[in-house]
This record gives structure tokens, C-alpha cells and sequence, in this order.
């Protein structure tokens, strides 16, 4: 199966920052794609990253508060921007082996918003 | 439109008690996966299974078993002589074949295990 880091694994940040999260897999896959979890909460899909192209966001989520880039198969990044406390959450990258059908994730990087 | 039901939000056991997880979930679609993922405290979510809707095979995989019927749309997850190390947030996902891709995701069941 894929692996797949996630860089900070935690932050803590300052209300009005911006923090970028890192999301590098080891083999190339087909699909990569941007959660996040509230605290106690499941899963929510904040966009698909593309390769070579604008991410595919879901509703809800804007472009001007979660940039997304895929530059390659195998690595993506995911900017919260101008975060508040309500950003306080995990965010998790996760991706589709080439190989197909099967989601892996990453270990998460937990938000604190202070 | 997929909808993946987890009705039980939190379940308490005892080491060593077997204990079920419940997974109901609706599609229209004919092809389509299953998933089961574990969540830990440490906040990474773990693949445990997949399984497509031609095959309806129960799989058992050491202390966890899977039982699939498409007749009642469910998926349940079995854990025998349930352990500490088993406490956890348990989410169930389904995925149809083609279209978005973009799996859809129960609520989640946190079980924990006291020893």
C-alpha cells in the first residue's frame, strides 16, 4: 500500500495566519484528495487535488481559503488561510493507488487556531 | 446520492467481550466498495478492509471479521475477544465504481475497551 506523510504532523497557530500542510506519497497514485475532521466529528471533503490544474473544491470550501496545489503524481499541499479557531481540526490528505479502488490516508496534521 | 449509516456513536465493552459494529448504507449503483477504516487517539486513519459488491464472501482477518449482505445493505464489523488496544473511532465509507470517485463516510463508532 502507499505511504503517505503529512508535514507538521501538529501546529499550533496564531489566528490570521496561514499554514501549509504537506502531503508526500511514495508511489504515484491516481487520485489525491484534501478532509478534514472536527473535533469529534467524521469526515469532510474539502476538494480533490489535480495535477497540473485548479483542485475540484467541494461545497463550502473556496479557493481563497484552502489553495491547494499538486505540481506531480506523488506530492500536494493544502493552505488554510487566514485561519480562526473554527479551523481547529485535522486535516488529512488521502490518495488512490494507481492500482485503484482502494483510499489510504495519511497521519493527519492536527490544527490548534489560538 | 450514497449514504453510509453507523447508528451506534459510542459502544463500551469489557476485554474480551465480542463486540459488532454496525454498518447500513445505500446506493443505487451496482458496483461499488466498502470500506473500514480505524482511527486511533494519535488521529491517523488506518485501512483495515475492502471489499466490492460482487463479492459476498465473510472474510476474517485474526481477532476481526467482516460479514457483507447486499439483501439487508450492510456491512458489520466483528471484533472477537476485544482488547484495550482496539478503542478506537471505527469508520465505515462506501465508494461506487467510476463517477467521482469521492467515497462517502459514516459518522463513525467509538469503541472503547476497559480492561
Amino acid at each position: 500500500s502507499a505511504v503517505i506523510s503529512q508535514k507538521p504532523s501538529r501546529d499550533i497557530c496564531q489566528r490570521g495566519t496561514s499554514l501549509t500542510i504537506q502531503c508526500q506519497v511514495d508511489s504515484q497514485v491516481t487520485m489525491m484528495f484534501w478532509y478534514r475532521q472536527q473535533p469529534g466529528q467524521s469526515l469532510t471533503l474539502i476538494a480533490t487535488a489535480n495535477q497540473g490544474s485548479e483542485a475540484t473544491y467541494e461545497s463550502g470550501f473556496v479557493i481563497d481559503k484552502f489553495p491547494i496545489s499538486r505540481p506531480n503524481l506523488t506530492f500536494s499541499t493544502l493552505t488554510v488561510s487566514n485561519m480562526s479557531p473554527e479551523d481547529s481540526s485535522i486535516y488529512l490528505c488521502s490518495v488512490e493507488e494507481l492500482a485503484g479502488n482502494t483510499i489510504y490516508f495519511g497521519e493527519g496534521s492536527w490544527l490548534t487556531v489560538v | 446520492a450514497q449514504k453510509v449509516t453507523q447508528a451506534q456513536t459510542e459502544i463500551s465493552v469489557v476485554e474480551k467481550e465480542d463486540v459488532t459494529l454496525d454498518c447500513v448504507y445505500e446506493t443505487r449503483d451496482t458496483t461499488y466498495y466498502l470500506f473500514w477504516y480505524k482511527q486511533p487517539p494519535s488521529g491517523e486513519l488506518v485501512f483495515l478492509i475492502r471489499r466490492n459488491s460482487f463479492d459476498e464472501q465473510n472474510e476474517i482477518s485474526g481477532r476481526y471479521s467482516w460479514n457483507f449482505q447486499k439483501s439487508t445493505s450492510s456491512f458489520n464489523f466483528t471484533i472477537t475477544a476485544s482488547q484495550v488496544v482496539d478503542s478506537a473511532v471505527y469508520f465505515c465509507a462506501l465508494r461506487i465504481s467510476g463517477g467521482s470517485y469521492i467515497p462517502t463516510f459514516g459518522r463513525g463508532t467509538s469503541l472503547i475497551v476497559h480492561p
